[in-house]
């Protein structure tokens, strides 16, 4: 098994560009999160996803989208990329929801994104 | 907003003795729930412990326990006879019970565990 695939694993963006992290996994798994860490910081939630074609915001949504047209991918959209965004994400999945016993999250191994 | 706090970067155990791994965090919710994730070098991230914050009775799940205060807003984890295999990353994390489940849980920075043999 693959696990978690997240690409590109780094990215220099200008301000103002857009791009688009890709995730997909292939362990069947309905639950999917998308996760900034920034310097020195704690895992925020960007979005999540409960299952194709279902999404919701986490706590840090703002200048973000997602989709889930299909239970393997969750990519996660930039519009007008600014410093801010500069982090590392991660894509994560869960068989069940994240706070679920013998349900481990699978990380990716994460894409550090530069905005200048 | 909610934050979670995790002081300590690293902490080292002997094999066989116990450790606590601290976390704090803050919340004006009264009701939620907070967890402890253990991450190994596999990147899986897995669930610990969890404990509701309505509930008086601290968690306990085989070797590992917590000391929940809910006044303090403090949420420590005791792993008592350390095993090898507990050497990993460990990650506090908080979440607030919402209608229709949510999986918007907030963690901590982490606290990277080293086993001593």
């Amino acid at each position: 098994n693959a696990g978690v695939t997240q690409t590109p694993k780094f990215r220099i963006l200008k301000i103002g560009q857009s791009m688009t992290l890709q995730c997909t996994q292939d362990m069947n798994h309905n639950y999917m999160y998308w996760y900034r860490q920034d310097p020195g910081m704690g895992l925020k939630l960007i979005y999540y996803s409960v299952g194709a074609g279902i999404t919701d915001k986490g706590e840090v949504p703002n200048g973000y989208n997602v989709s889930r047209s299909t239970t393997e991918d969750f990519p996660l959209r930039l519009e007008l990329a600014a410093p801010s965004q500069t982090s590392v994400y991660f894509c994560a999945s869960s068989y069940l929801p994240a706070s679920s016993y013998n349900s481990p999250l699978h990380f990716g191994n994460g894409t550090r994104l530069t905005v200048t | 907003a909610q934050t979670v706090t995790q002081s300590q970067p690293e902490m080292s155990v002997q094999e066989a003795e116990t450790v606590t791994l601290s976390c704090t965090y803050d919340t004006s919710e009264s009701d939620y729930y907070l967890f402890w994730y253990k991450q190994p070098p596999s990147r899986q991230m897995i669930l610990v412990i969890r404990q509701e914050a309505y509930k008086q009775q601290n968690a306990t799940e085989n070797r590992f326990s917590v000391n929940f205060q809910k006044a303090a807003k403090s949420f420590s984890l005791k792993i008592s006879d350390s095993q090898l295999g507990d050497a990993a990353m460990y990650f506090c994390a908080y979440r607030t019970p919402l209608q229709g489940g949510s999986e918007k849980l907030v963690f901590g920075k982490g606290t990277k565990l080293t086993v001593n043999p």
